[in-house]
């Protein structure tokens, strides 16, 4: 089971650069979302969706751009990288009915800005 | 003022010692509950909900006080494999999940 898939895992960009983290589930999930996770901060959610065509921000929005063209995907954009946005990135995925619900992550993409 | 809070620890205990965690969120109207496990470098993934009355999950027993708005997390037998930084997550709004920190736990032989 590929379950939620993330690319890329390691990245190093520049002050400025611009790149696009990749999200994929295979779980028909209409729930998708974008985490970043600092050290003592706890996952602090960027942007979430709904289902296709739905986007919606989360605590710290500034900087990030996202799209949900279909169910299966939901990249994360980076505008103009900085410093700040170094940190460790988690997508995650589940079914939107229920509050009980399964969050499933991707393992997570380790991002440094220079 | 943190949605949620934890002790980041790290709790330094013994195999087979008892430990416990605990987590408050300051919601009143949260409706569910979560710990999730941490392993260093790794996403998080699901170790058990927590409902109101309750509930066990082998080792591992979840607590939720509405009322001083908190919820713990206790392992008995502590293992090995038992170390790893758990995460409290609460939820008052659908698609808002809100994440603790972490508590590291270190289970030592």
């Amino acid at each position: 089971n590929a379950g939620v898939t993330q690319t890329p895992k390691f990245q190093v960009l520049k002050t400025g650069q611009s790149m696009t983290l990749q999200c994929a589930q295979d779980m028909n999930h209409e729930y998708m979302s974008w985490y970043r996770q600092d050290p003592g901060m706890g996952l602090r959610l960027i942007h979430y969706s709904v289902g296709a065509g739905i986007t919606d921000q989360g605590e710290v929005p500034n900087g990030y751009n996202v799209s949900r063209s279909t169910t299966e995907d939901f990249p994360l954009r980076l505008l103009s990288a900085a410093p700040s946005q170094t940190s460790v990135y988690f997508c995650a995925s589940r079914p939107r009915q229920g509050l009980r619900n399964t969050i499933y992550f991707g393992e997570g993409s380790w991002l440094t800005v220079v | 003022r943190k949605e949620v809070e934890q002790d980041p620890g790290p709790f330094n205990v013994p195999e087979g010692a008892t430990v416990a965690f605990n987590c408050t969120y300051s919601n009143s109207a949260s409706q569910s509950f979560f710990w999730y496990r941490q392993d260093c470098r790794k996403e998080p993934k699901l170790l058990m909900s927590v409902y109101s009355s309750g509930n066990e999950d082998g080792r591992f027993t979840a607590q939720l006080n509405r009322a001083s708005q908190y919820i713990s997390l206790l392992i008995r037998d502590s293992k090995l494999s038992d170390s790893a930084t758990y995460l409290c997550v609460v939820n008052y709004n659908f698609n808002k999940f809100y994440f603790g920190s972490g508590t590291k736990l270190n289970v030592k032989p």
